[in-house]
């Protein structure tokens, strides 16, 4: 079975630093996604950056950008310029590549960030 | 871009009562359908996966008999918490995929059980 795990409770970064959120994961399967999403106070699911385990570059989405090791099967979320609006719980997420069906989305147990002023 | 609604986003029902969530995906066809349960402070839990047409598979732990999933349309699956107690009481939330690319999260419904 697939497990995601994340070792940090609690983060905390001051308003236009950058953090950097771990996550390790553990899967037999060759093909797969890697996600992180981010929970407000309205519980909203919001993706925040994907990425396939097939691409070597590391993805990235404007402020956020994803360390992918593979082979360390490790998959880390870095924040710059962190802004008030980022505070939220963020969960990573792992899911199975099957071809032309949705498979599961397995979560880590979420590292709540705080930005501090 | 796609959409998911979840209705009702709270509901308070009484003991022993059942109650049904709605999660309709509202600008494509949602072959498959997941339900996840999250209680305070902690991570999604994946309750069962639908897929139109057919049952849906529970994970393991989780009562059938007392989550009912129906994904009778491309567009609407609903979970029915079959005579509720007050440790039911959490935040039930679905997800929603048309080609298996994607997925989509609704809104997420409140449930409170007294």
């Amino acid at each position: 079975a697939q497990t995601v795990t994340q070792s940090q409770p609690e983060m905390s970064v001051q308003e236009a630093e950058t953090v950097t959120l771990s996550c390790t994961y553990d899967t037999s399967e060759s093909d797969y996604y890697l996600f992180w999403y981010k929970q407000p106070p309205s519980r909203q699911m919001i993706l925040v950056i994907r990425q396939e385990a097939y691409k070597q570059q590391n993805a990235t989405e404007n402020r956020f950008s994803v360390n992918f090791q593979k082979a360390a099967k490790s998959f880390s979320l870095k924040i710059s310029d962190s802004q008030l609006g980022d505070a939220a719980m963020y969960f990573c997420a792992y899911r199975r590549d099957l071809t032309g069906t949705a498979s599961k989305l397995t979560f880590g147990t979420g590292t709540r960030l705080q930005v501090t002023l | 871009g796609a959409v998911v609604s979840q209705h009702p986003s709270r509901v308070i029902c009484k003991s022993g009562t059942s109650v049904k969530i709605e999660c309709r995906s509202l600008d494509f066809q949602a072959t498959t359908m997941f339900w996840y349960r999250q209680f305070p402070k902690q991570s999604l839990m994946l309750m069962a996966t639908s897929n139109e047409g057919s049952k849906a598979t529970y994970e393991q732990g989780v009562e059938k008999d007392k989550f009912l999933i129906n994904h009778a349309s491309l567009t609407l699956s609903t979970l029915t918490v079959t005579s509720a107690h007050p440790e039911d009481s959490s935040f039930y939330i679905c997800s929603a995929s048309s080609t298996g690319n994607t997925i989509y999260f609704g809104e997420g419904s409140w449930l409170t059980v007294v």
